[in-house]
């Protein structure tokens, strides 16, 4: 079965410094794979996705990831965390064949000034 | 483009009464797919819709229920209310291109269950 672990349910980082949010796949075939970002009180939005091709997927606001398959991981970086970056982040992995996305517990970003 | 519209935006019922939550999807966009969202346990999947046919379906039990219409607009509905099912309600829909097709999901339903 699919599952999608995020490591840490909270990180904290200050303004203008590196973001990395950690997310590993288990899957025995390769995934598709999504980050979602959610703000309070809104619904989740794409940040990103990779299905095939470059394994650096560049996404908005400046955020990308890359996808490790010897290593089932799809973490989640940013090179300078602005405030407004604070939010819950959410990787997802969808199967061929499966009809549905699968999400991590997600992970809360706070900035610091 | 309008986006995915959920209503209510709120709902406060009692245990034991029965809850219809509604989505219009993203024009264009076929499959819907219904979450339940709550601090402990995250987004669980319910269950995901595609031209009035319900795809795949989430552990949850018989008292989820949903159905979609031919317009692709979905319901969901919950029975005989429990306080666990207080939880914000996420509908999402997608093109349905195949499993790369992103969702995008409504401001979704909080529940409360009193």
């Amino acid at each position: 079965a699919q599952s999608v672990t995020q490591l840490g349910s909270h990180v904290s980082v200050s303004e203008g410094a590196l973001v990395l949010l950690r997310c590993n796949y288990s899957s025995s075939v390769p995934p598709y794979l999504f980050w979602y970002v959610q703000y309070p009180n809104q619904g989740l939005q794409l940040l990103l996705k990779y299905t095939t091709g470059a394994t650096l997927v560049k996404g908005i606001n400046g955020f990308e990831a890359e996808f490790k398959k010897s290593e089932t991981s799809f973490h989640l970086t940013k090179p300078s965390a602005h405030m407004s970056d604070a939010a819950e982040y959410f990787c997802a992995v969808s199967l061929t064949g499966g009809f549905k996305t699968i999400f991590g517990a997600g992970t809360r970003l706070f900035v610091k000034a | 483009k309008a986006g995915v519209t959920q209503t209510p935006r709120y709902l406060i019922k009692t245990r034991g009464q029965q809850v219809t939550l509604s989505c219009s999807p993203i024009s264009g966009h076929r499959s819907v797919s219904w979450y339940q969202q709550t601090p402990g346990q995250g987004l669980q999947f319910l269950f995901e819709y595609f031209s009035e046919t319900q795809r795949n379906k989430g552990n949850f039990p018989g008292r989820f229920s949903g159905r979609q219409f031919s317009n692709s607009r979905s319901e969901m509905n919950v029975s005989t209310l429990e306080l666990g099912d207080s939880a914000l309600y996420l509908c999402a829909s997608s093109r349905d291109e195949g499993l790369n097709s992103p969702l995008h999901f409504g401001n979704g339903t909080r529940l409360t269950v009193t």
